[in-house]
């Protein structure tokens, strides 16, 4: 089945600790996506990238760096420098960019120890 | 700056009632629109989407969307909910000179009462 796999689900961060979240796809996409969901605010754009080796930031890329190797692979760091990283964390693609729809994963939730 | 305003956060309704749920743009040129639904600990599901053309859009689980330009406005509606439709909602846009780069509401929280 084709889809987006993020991972892990569930995820916890000590202090001064960087944390990687992976989201795989096998949808043949060339754009990718990052989001932060709080409670209340809808969803915020981190990073983006519409094809390998180039990435934008988003509206709230402090404290987040991203890659993209790899057509199918855009995995996220969440860096110590992010001091309120926890959030629901959804990673998303699509064909390409200009009002394509974008196909959500089913998400990673991190927290802090 | 471009926005989306979902100005309802919680809304509940009967089973078997009708719903609608409101969302407002805000953009200098029409933008491309999308609901989303969201469950619990889930990721999101696009419902529809409007690009151009037919203002009245149809959706998946029976929604449907009306595109409203002189109201800035792409409410979601159905005849009749079930149990199953509890969730949030979601309203989001993006235009071409963006990318693709969505912008999405706040949320709607649906609650069913049986």
């Amino acid at each position: 089945d084709g889809g987006i796999t993020q991972s892990p689900k569930y995820l916890f961060r000590k202090e001064g600790q960087n944390v990687t979240l992976s989201c795989e796809q096998n949808l043949n996409h060339d754009a990718m996506y990052w989001y932060r969901q709080d409670p209340g605010q809808g969803l915020r754009l981190i990073y983006y990238s519409q094809i390998v080796n180039d990435f934008q930031k988003g509206d709230i890329a402090e404290g987040y760096s991203v890659s993209r190797e790899k057509k199918e692979s855009f995995p996220l760091t969440v860096t110590s420098a992010q001091k309120n990283p926890t959030a629901f964390y959804l990673c998303a693609s699509s064909i390409g960019l200009a009002g394509n729809i974008q196909y959500f994963g089913a998400g990673t939730r991190l927290s802090v120890l | 700056a471009q926005s989306v305003t979902q100005p309802d956060i919680h809304i509940t309704v009967s089973e078997g009632a009708s719903l609608e749920l409101r969302c407002n743009y805000s953009y200098g040129a029409t933008p491309y629109l999308f609901w989303y639904v969201q469950s619990p600990g889930q990721g999101l599901q696009l419902l529809l989407k409007y690009f151009s053309g037919d203002t009245l859009v149809q959706g998946i689980k029976g929604f449907e969307a009306e595109f409203k330009r002189s109201q800035s406005s792409f409410n979601l509606r159905k005849p009749s909910v079930h149990w199953s439709d509890a969730a949030e909602y979601f309203c989001a846009a993006t235009i071409m000179e963006y990318g693709n780069k969505l912008v999405f509401g706040a949320g709607t929280i649906l609650r069913v009462k049986s």
